[in-house]
């Protein structure tokens, strides 16, 4: 099993600034993913994060907007740009020790409100 | 492409009742389910898989999900449901070969006194 750090689990932010999620895991990996939840929704796969390598972005997600890193095989951050209340979300950091199709391991998820 | 659908948003038990959540998918290979739950304030956690193995899958706190491929239905049961079983769940799909999870719009379980 994985257990998965995120800081922080909730905050609000004012438009047009910017925050970064931390996810820091127990063990060494070698893919993390940051998923969003936003309210009444389902989780929606924003980008892979692999050390070493520009992270790998979804359709309707770009770099400029969610900028993450992945310094080392145990952490990994996610920045969200220019705020606005249209994200307001969940963030959701996870991994999957087994490899494709094993189970993924979640944060407790960073809840960002922004006004 | 890969795609789930959970029947009901939100769902209404008496303890002690059966659990019945709804989950179909639709893949054009051999897909691989998951069903995770909720908490409030806290991260998804698995409640079971299913990787191509036996079709009735038992997971944890009592639940079980059949993969019914005639009917693409992956539902998740619980004979009895607890105050502790109220939470999101949700069902989700992959396929080998590829880390991408698609998963269903999440269905909040309620238990009733």
């Amino acid at each position: 099993s994985a257990v998965i750090s995120q800081k922080p689990s909730r905050d609000i932010c004012q438009r047009g600034t910017s925050l970064t999620i931390q996810c820091q895991v127990d063990s060494q990996v070698t893919m993390m993913f940051w998923y969003r939840q936003q309210p009444g929704q389902s989780l929606t796969l924003i980008a892979t994060a692999n050390q070493g390598s520009e992270a790998t972005y979804e359709s309707g997600f770009v770099i400029d907007k969610f900028p993450i890193s992945r310094p080392n095989l145990t952490f990994s951050t996610l920045t969200v740009s220019n705020m606005s209340p249209e994200d307001s979300s969940i963030y959701l950091c996870s991994v999957d020790l087994q490899g494709n199709t094993g189970e993924l391991f979640f944060g407790e998820g960073s809840r960002l409100t922004v006004l | 492409a890969q795609s789930v659908t959970q029947l009901g948003s939100h769902v209404s038990v008496s303890e002690g009742a059966l659990v019945l959540l709804r989950c179909n998918y639709s893949s054009s290979v051999p897909p691989y389910l998951f069903w995770y739950v909720q908490y409030p304030n806290q991260g998804l956690q698995l409640l079971l898989k299913y990787t191509s193995a036996a079709t009735l899958v038992k997971g944890i706190n009592g639940f079980e999900a059949e993969f019914k491929k005639s009917e693409t239905s992956f539902h998740l049961t619980k004979p009895s449901a607890h105050m502790s079983d109220a939470a999101e769940y949700f069902c989700a799909v992959t396929h080998s070969g590829t880390y991408k999870y698609i998963f269903g719009t999440g269905t909040r379980l309620k238990v009733l006194a």
